[in-house]
C-alpha cells in the first residue's frame, strides 16, 4: 500500500523522557514535513525537508529534532519532553512543485504525563 | 472509521465564475469539518471551520449531516484562490487526530 506511515500511534510518556516518532513514505515525494495539531485542531508547521535537507524550521524548542536518513524517512526526536508538548503530531509528504497535494499520515497522540 | 473524500483533483474555473469544492465525509460520531488551503509556495493554513459559521475570503461551507457532505463555495472566482484545498475532519470532542481528504487543486483562469 503507497502511503504516508507513522508510529507509534499512540505515545503516553512521563516528564523528562526522550522519545521518537517515525515517519516513512512510500510515494517517491522528495519533501517531508511535521505538523502538531493544537488543542483548537490548529495544524502548525514545525520543520521541512527536501531531500534530506532542512528548507522549514519554525520557532519550535530545540528539543525537538528531526532526522532525515533519507528522503523515504523523517523522525521526530523529542528530548526532555514536557506536558505542555501533548499533542497530535502530523507527517506529511509532498513532491516538491508549487501544487503537489500534501499526503498526511494518519496522526501519533503524544501524552506526556 | 473516519473518511472524507475529495472527489476533484482538479478543478478549474473562469475568473468571476462561482466554485464548489466538494467534501464527503463517513463518521458516526460528532464531526467537525475544517478547510485548509495551501497557496503556492506557502504554509498550509486554515481557511475555516464548521462551528465558527465564518466567512473567510469570500468562502463558506455549510455541514450537511443529511448529506454528509461540508463543500467549500465562493460565488465569484478570482485568479489568488488558485491553490490546494484539503477538506478535514474530527470529533467535536476532544483532541482526536484530523483526517484529510486528498486534497483539490482550484486552478482560476483569468
Amino acid at each position: 500500500d503507497t502511503a504516508v506511515s507513522q508510529t507509534p500511534k499512540y505515545l503516553v510518556t512521563q516528564m523528562g523522557n526522550d522519545k521518537s516518532i517515525k515517519c516513512e513514505q512510500n510515494l517517491g515525494h522528495d519533501t517531508m514535513y511535521w505538523y502538531k495539531q493544537d488543542s483548537k485542531k490548529f495544524l502548525k508547521i514545525m520543520f521541512s525537508y527536501n531531500n534530506k535537507e532542512l528548507i522549514i524550521n519554525e520557532t519550535v524548542p530545540n528539543r525537538f529534532s528531526p532526522k532525515s536518513p533519507d528522503k523515504a524517512h523523517l523522525n521526530l526526536h523529542i528530548n526532555s519532553l514536557e506536558l505542555g508538548d501533548s499533542a497530535v503530531y502530523f507527517c506529511a509528504s509532498s513532491h516538491r512543485g508549487s501544487y503537489s497535494p500534501l499526503h498526511f499520515g494518519n496522526g501519533t497522540r503524544l501524552t506526556v504525563t | 472509521a473516519q473518511r472524507v473524500t475529495q472527489p476533484e483533483k482538479l478543478l478549474s474555473v473562469f475568473k468571476g465564475a462561482p466554485v464548489e469544492l466538494k467534501c464527503n465525509y463517513s463518521y458516526s460520531g460528532s464531526p467537525e469539518l475544517f478547510w485548509y488551503v495551501q497557496y503556492s509556495r506557502q504554509r498550509l493554513q486554515l481557511l475555516l471551520r464548521h462551528i465558527s459559521r465564518e466567512s473567510i475570503k469570500g468562502f463558506t461551507a455549510d455541514l450537511n449531516k443529511g448529506e454528509t457532505s461540508f463543500h467549500l463555495k465562493k460565488p465569484f472566482a478570482q485568479e489568488e484562490d488558485s491553490a490546494m484545498y484539503y477538506c478535514a475532519l474530527s470529533d467535536l470532542s476532544g483532541n482526536t487526530p484530523l483526517v484529510f481528504g486528498k486534497g483539490t487543486r482550484l486552478s482560476v483562469i483569468a
